[in-house]
């Protein structure tokens, strides 16, 4: 198994841009979530889904958008990039919310 | 990577020793938590959960122990080695509260391990 992958590993954006943070995992997972990790913050929760179809808001969502059409993929759009979305972004899954959730690498975004 | 250990609490042990590196959680109501290991430049990776009817658990040279009366969660790794350096974090869930049932991550404690 993959376990979760992320791509891409770096991506520099100017302000107003827009691009699309993929996360993928091959374990069969119902729950996934996208986090944001910035210096002294811990990981904070962007948006969540629990299943195909169905998503929800985290702790820091404005600016991004989630979609969950395959139980397999769950792609982070920032909408128009601003430099305070500067962070690493990372991607996990878990059999449900009360197990163990599996991180991907992280992308690293830098946004001018 | 390196970014994620600035303003954070260190802890520096040296080689062989023991390391106990604390966790107060605010939730009276969170019934599972856990323990991850992030090194420098990656992904969070799991090291041990407890839940709440539990009061320690223990794993290959680590072990968490919670105390429910105090909110408090530890965790304790054996004969420390280099390769444990790295940054710490404690999560708590709970289906009760503002965290809808997801994990909610503590800032994290940075291990140095001098050898």
């Amino acid at each position: 198994n993959a376990g979760v992958t992320q791509t891409p590993k770096f991506q520099v954006l100017k302000t107003g841009q827009s691009m699309t943070l993929q996360c993928a995992q091959d374990m069969n997972h119902e729950y996934m979530s996208w986090y944001r990790q910035d210096p002294g913050m811990g990981l904070r929760l962007i948006h969540y889904s629990v299943g195909a179809g169905i998503t929800d808001q985290g702790e820091v969502p404005n600016g991004y958008n989630v979609s969950r059409s395959t139980t397999e993929d769950f792609p982070l759009r920032l909408l128009s990039a601003a430099p305070s979305q500067t962070s690493v972004y990372f991607c996990a899954s878990s059999y449900s919310r009360s197990y163990e959730q599996y991180f991907g690498p992280g992308t690293r975004l830098t946004v001018t | 990577g390196e970014s994620v250990g600035l303003h954070l609490p260190t802890l520096s042990v040296q080689e062989g020793d023991n390391s106990i590196i604390n966790c107060a959680y605010s939730n009276s109501a969170s019934d599972y938590f856990i323990w991850y290991k992030q090194e420098s430049g990656k992904g969070p990776q799991f090291i041990i959960d407890i839940r709440s009817n539990m009061d320690k658990r223990q794993g290959q040279r680590v072990t968490v122990l919670l105390n429910k009366t105090v909110k408090h969660l530890s965790l304790q790794i054996a004969a420390t080695q280099p390769g444990d350096s790295a940054v710490y974090f404690c999560a708590e869930n709970s289906l009760y509260g503002g965290s809808q049932g997801n994990l909610i991550f503590g800032k994290g404690t940075k291990l140095s391990v001098k050898p």
